[in-house]
């Protein structure tokens, strides 16, 4: 079974310019999320999609960063305009139901310069 | 007070140790616990779910207690391939904690 798929694996910018993340989850699953990973801290929940609507993004910093999911499938995250506090590696993860274990992609390690 | 706190470690073991980390939560309403293990820069892996009646995977035991609000990990005779840093995942939003660091020593 194909795992989530990412990409880029990684991205290197300059502060104010823009950038986005794909992700491809698991077949069937219903429930997609977007972690925010700052080097020595836990996945920060950024969103989380149930099919292709919003269940949570009460942690998405709204003025610079907004997700979508098209047709319940695939995601795409942005930042507009990116900052250097940007700088983590941001992970897409995948689940059947909301109550069941996430599985997660390589992620995207983003550097802001 | 943080939705999921977790002991912040770092744990360094000798091999065949046995080490216990614990991670509380403050939503009394959770319905879902889970932990899981990410090695150096790589993604998140669940090692396991966490039961109400507890349970037990080889050399790995999770436990709940509703009662005081946390889930444990237990880790017996301790492998190097243990060290990696655990995490701990509570309630149907998914949210993790900050993470315990492991290393196990020869």
């Amino acid at each position: 079974e194909a795992g989530v798929a990412q990409s880029p694996r990684y991205k290197i910018i300059e502060k104010r310019q823009s950038v986005a993340f794909w992700c491809n989850p698991i077949s069937g699953h219903a429930t997609l999320y977007w972690y925010q990973q700052i080097l020595g801290q836990g996945p920060k929940l950024l969103i989380q999609f149930q099919n292709n609507g919003v269940v949570d993004d009460s942690q998405l910093p709204k003025d610079r960063f907004s997700a979508e999911r098209l047709k319940g499938v695939d995601s795409t995250l942005k930042i507009q305009p990116a900052k250097l506090e940007d700088s983590a590696v941001y992970l897409c993860a995948s689940s059947l139901i909301r109550v069941s274990e996430a599985f997660f992609g390589q992620g995207t390690r983003l550097t802001v310069v | 007070r943080k939705e999921v706190e977790q002991d912040p470690g770092p744990f360094n073991v000798p091999e065949g140790a046995t080490v216990a980390f614990n991670c509380t939560y403050s939503n009394s309403a959770s319905q879902s616990f889970f932990w899981y293990r990410q090695d150096c820069r790589k993604e998140p892996k669940l090692l396991m779910s966490v039961y109400s009646s507890g349970n037990e995977d080889g050399r790995f035991t999770a436990q709940l207690n509703r009662a005081s609000q946390y889930i444990s990990l237990l880790i017996r005779d301790s492998k190097l391939s243990d060290s990696a840093t655990y995490l701990c995942v509570v309630n149907n939003d998914m949210r993790f904690g900050a993470g315990t660091r492991l290393t196990v020593k020869p």
